[in-house]
């Protein structure tokens, strides 16, 4: 079975630039998250999706968005983009059935951003 | 609410010593427990879950973490490091139907020969 895959793999963007992130779960996996990973702030949530729908979203301001879907496929997008911005954006599949709580998550490579 | 305390940012042992990797957890559900893996330029790994049965859990290329509810923790350990265990290691806590996992800072493991 192929991995989560996630492009492009490097970005490079100026300040208020906008950005959209492409993510492929595992065949069969409906569900897909979203993290930001910085050395100062670790991982954080952004949102999760599950057949199309968003069912929980972090404490992001509302320049990040995100949409999935009918083949699961997920974007984020990123406006207006600021310094702060500049991160390893981590996606994440899983089933997304029954208690989502204990589903092992399966990670893609991530895309470094990096905005200038 | 939810979160997890690592303590350590980088965490050094030598090749064939035990390794201690400390997670502490804060939840007002019973939680799930992780342990993910990060090697360079690489996403995210599961090592290991609880999820209520054994508190002693046992998970990939020899690491296992016991959870203590009177203590608040899930500490991974391995009886002996391997040059091949550097690298950064995440707690992370989720609960029953939770759609969100909060992850810790992550610690640094390096691995000296």
């Amino acid at each position: 079975k192929a991995g989560v895959t996630q492009t492009p793999r490097y970005l490079i963007k100026t300040r208020g630039q906008q950005v959209t992130l492409s993510c492929s779960p595992i065949s069969g996996h409906r569900s897909v998250s979203w993290y930001q990973q910085t050395p100062g702030q670790g991982l954080q949530f952004l949102f999760e999706y599950f057949s199309e729908t968003q069912r929980n979203k972090g404490n992001f301001p509302g320049r990040f968005s995100g949409r999935q879907f009918s083949n699961s496929r997920s974007e984020m997008n990123v406006s207006t983009l600021e310094l702060g911005d500049s991160a390893l954006y981590l996606c994440a599949s899983s089933s997304g059935m029954g208690d989502q709580g204990h589903n092992e998550q399966f990670f893609g490579p991530g895309t470094r951003l990096t905005v200038l | 609410a939810q979160s997890v305390t690592q303590l350590g940012s980088h965490v050094s042992v030598s090749e064939g010593a035990l390794v201690l990797l400390r997670c502490n957890y804060s939840s007002s559900v019973p939680p799930y427990l992780f342990w993910y893996v990060q090697y360079p330029n690489q996403g995210l790994q599961l090592l290991l879950k609880y999820t209520s049965a054994a508190t002693l859990v046992k998970g990939i290329n020899g690491f296992e973490a016991e959870f203590k509810k009177s203590e608040t923790s899930f500490h991974l350990t391995k009886p002996s490091a391997h040059m091949s265990d550097a690298a950064e290691y995440f707690c992370a806590v989720s609960h029953i139907g939770g759609f969100k996992t909060i992850f810790g800072a992550g610690t640094r493991l390096f691995v000296k020969a």
